[in-house]
């Protein structure tokens, strides 16, 4: 266990809305990491944050945008939701001070209506 | 790009059987590689992180073998039980794009029948 809380856990909400899930760590990690995680395409990254205010896009990163404004909070944010972003969300966190294992949290189920 | 698979995508074996699980990769420079656990509804346990100078790692009743050479991962399940019934889901972390990267296999569904 990281220390890692995701929120919500659960949420459903309508075509066009903006959403925004938050991942928050306890441990003061540098990395954080968004994934998503769909039936037969598995774990895919969206963004990932390597300190502060500075992100990068990962392999599906149309339609998402994130934000770090401190160590413990990395936000993911759909800014007009679709159906095709219906899915569970990852958070995680890499410990470079354990061998860079990785660690997630337990999801946010998204649905969109 | 680095493409990881796992096989089978289920498998079904009696309680009390030793098994083993396949995960292999395509580009051989990795950091490490780490296996994961997931059941239902949950999110990924981290189960065992091999790095790239090691062959193997041990924990409980698991056993986790790297041959990079080959691109080949086992994860080695011994006397299963019905609580190891999951998703395992290995990943290789590689020098990708200048970043460090994961990519993740699509996981073997086990189940292990009373």
């Amino acid at each position: 266990d990281a220390g890692i809380t995701q929120s919500p856990r659960h949420k459903v909400t309508e075509t066009g809305t903006p959403v925004t899930l938050r991942c928050h760590q306890t441990e003061n990690h540098r990395y954080m990491y968004w994934y998503r995680q769909d039936p037969g395409h598995g774990l895919r990254l969206i963004h990932y944050s390597y300190g502060v205010k500075d992100t990068d896009k990962g392999e599906v990163s149309d339609g998402y945008s994130v934000s770090r404004s401190k160590t413990e909070d990395f936000l993911l944010t759909l800014e007009s939701a679709t159906s095709s972003q219906t899915s569970v969300y990852f958070c995680a966190i890499r410990n470079d001070s354990a061998g860079n294992t990785i660690y997630f949290g337990e999801g946010s189920w998204l649905t969109v209506v | 790009k680095q493409e990881v698979t796992q096989i089978p995508a289920a498998l079904s074996v009696p309680e009390g059987e030793n098994l083993v699980l396949n995960c292999s990769f395509t580009d051989s420079a990795i950091y490490n590689l780490q296996w994961f656990r997931q059941d239902p509804g949950k999110g990924l346990t981290s189960l065992l992180l091999i790095q790239s100078s090691q062959r193997e790692q041990t924990s409980g009743r698991l056993n986790a073998s790297l041959d990079k050479s080959s691109g080949r991962s086992t994860l080695y399940i011994a006397a299963s039980q019905p609580g190891d019934s999951a998703t395992y889901l290995c990943a290789v972390a590689y020098s990708g794009a200048g970043s460090y990267q994961l990519t993740f296999g699509k996981g073997t569904k086990l189940s292990v029948i009373p």
